[in-house]
């Protein structure tokens, strides 16, 4: 079945870092890309849809210069979280579909990246 | 605004009994709907895809009802075990398709033995 990696599964930094994480589909390609963020006990927040080869599309509220998006392939999108603060600190989780561009593909998740900013 | 409701409250049943769980939206017309679960600590699983043009969908002790007129789906787990407990996410697509997601807030489902 399809596989969607992710990496780092937790990362713990300071304040003031940037943190980069990957999320790689294993034996599909992907157009698009999602990127979700989860508070505790909360649902799926949808940051951004990553598209190969162009600019991502952010949702509302969501800064782009903060969020820094990178889709340079078919099988790899990263988010970089520029100058982390601890209201950054998330579960970051990507998704993806293999045909992407039909719709009513279910999505494909990584395990997800828990991000701890001192 | 477009809404999205599971029972936040976690949903407790015994072993070998069916589980019943309800995703109610407004202010939306989905063109499908899917469920997912979701475990402590990892991404979440596809389980089941409905289109707003059928009733009902199964796929082994897995039930996913689907009424647009009431504007509600409901997802049953025949003879539960504990294998079962984890929160349940329903997700709905835009009107006229698509692949972005809106999720609800998920219900926490425990079996005991």
């Amino acid at each position: 079945g399809a596989v969607v990696s992710q990496h780092p599964s937790r990362v713990i930094c300071k304040s003031g870092t940037s943190v980069k994480i990957e999320c790689r589909s294993l034996d599909f390609q992907a157009t698009t890309m999602f990127w979700y963020r989860q508070f505790p006990k909360k649902s799926l927040m949808l940051m951004a849809t990553s598209n190969e080869g162009s600019k991502a599309t952010y949702e509302q509220g969501v800064e782009k210069d903060k969020f820094l998006i990178n889709h340079a392939s078919l099988t790899l999108s990263t988010l970089t979280v520029t100058s982390a603060h601890p209201e950054d600190s998330s579960f970051y989780i990507c998704s993806a579909a293999p045909n992407g561009q039909y719709s009513n593909q279910p999505q494909h998740f990584g395990d997800g990246t828990r991000l701890s900013i001192l | 605004s477009q809404k999205i409701e599971q029972n936040s409250e976690a949903l407790n049943i015994q072993e070998g009994k069916t589980a019943t769980l309800t995703c109610n939206y407004t202010n939306y017309s989905p063109a499908y709907l899917q469920w997912y679960r979701q475990d402590p600590g990892r991404g979440p699983v596809f389980l089941l895809l409905i289109r707003e043009n059928e009733k009902e969908k199964r796929k082994e002790r897995l039930k996913v009802t689907f009424d647009t007129t009431l504007k509600q789906s409901l997802f049953h787990i025949t003879a539960s075990q504990p294998a079962d407990s984890a929160t349940y996410l329903c997700a709905l697509a835009p009107e006229g398709g698509g692949n972005k997601l809106t999720f609800g807030t998920g219900t926490q489902l425990k079996v005991e033995l």
